[in-house]
């Protein structure tokens, strides 16, 4: 039984640099999130798909950010032209659409030079 | 927005100390959770609460579910040094634990053997 599994782990990068993360949720989970976590704060919703649609986009996700589950499995997160302020943990989070808790992988660590 | 109140921000216990901790919103939620988390790693989830009123066990831990649907708490009785960690209090204002969740701070749980 593997949980959420999320690449990279850590993903250090120059600033305008495009990068993108990768989410594969439990297996059989509709639903998947993804959140920001920065340091001393609780993660912060960022967009959730059900299978391949994506329900939900918060205003913390610009324009240069793009999220993707083209097969209602695994799921990309994309940030064009990277700034310092998008230093952060990305976490990735699947569960059932029934009425069932989100479980978390252990994130990718992007570090802006 | 919708936020979610931890305090304080660090507690410092000795081993077998009981410990509480309170999660209070200006905002009412439908589903509450409790996570935590240790350092480099994503929030692995203790124990969901749907119902108002509603008081759960998972082990060494207790969690209720306030009646005016604004607050929670969180026991953890006898501690051990390996509940040391970051503790999240997390709301769904929607439909079920499957919809956005908003976290709190968090907590820093430290210890004393």
């Amino acid at each position: 039984d593997t949980g959420v599994s999320q690449n990279p782990r850590h993903k250090i990068t120059k600033r305008g640099q495009n990068v993108t993360f990768r989410c594969d949720p439990i297996s059989e989970h509709n639903r998947l999130y993804w959140y920001r976590q920065t340091l001393g704060q609780g993660p912060e919703f960022l967009t959730y798909f059900q299978n391949e649609a994506q329900l939900e986009k918060s205003r913390l996700l610009s324009d240069r950010f793009s999220a993707e589950r083209p097969k209602g499995s695994f799921s990309t997160l994309e940030i064009q032209r990277t700034e310092q302020g998008d230093s952060a943990m990305y976490l990735c989070a699947s569960s059932q659409i029934s009425n069932q808790p989100q479980h978390f992988g252990d994130g990718t660590r992007l570090s802006i030079l | 927005g919708q936020q979610l109140n931890q305090s304080p921000q660090s507690m410092f216990i000795q081993e077998g100390e009981d410990v509480s901790m309170n999660c209070t919103s200006s905002s009412i939620f439908n589903t509450w959770l409790w996570y935590k988390q240790d350092p480099g790693e994503g929030p692995v989830l203790l124990i969901a609460l749907y119902k108002a009123g509603e008081l759960t066990s998972n082990g060494r831990l207790t969690a209720q579910f306030g009646i005016t649907r604004k607050d929670s708490f969180l026991n953890i009785s006898a501690s051990i040094p390996s509940d040391v960690g970051i503790y999240f209090c997390a709301g769904a204002a929607s439909t079920g634990a499957n919809s956005k969740l908003t976290f709190g701070k968090g907590i820093t749980l430290s210890v004393r053997p």
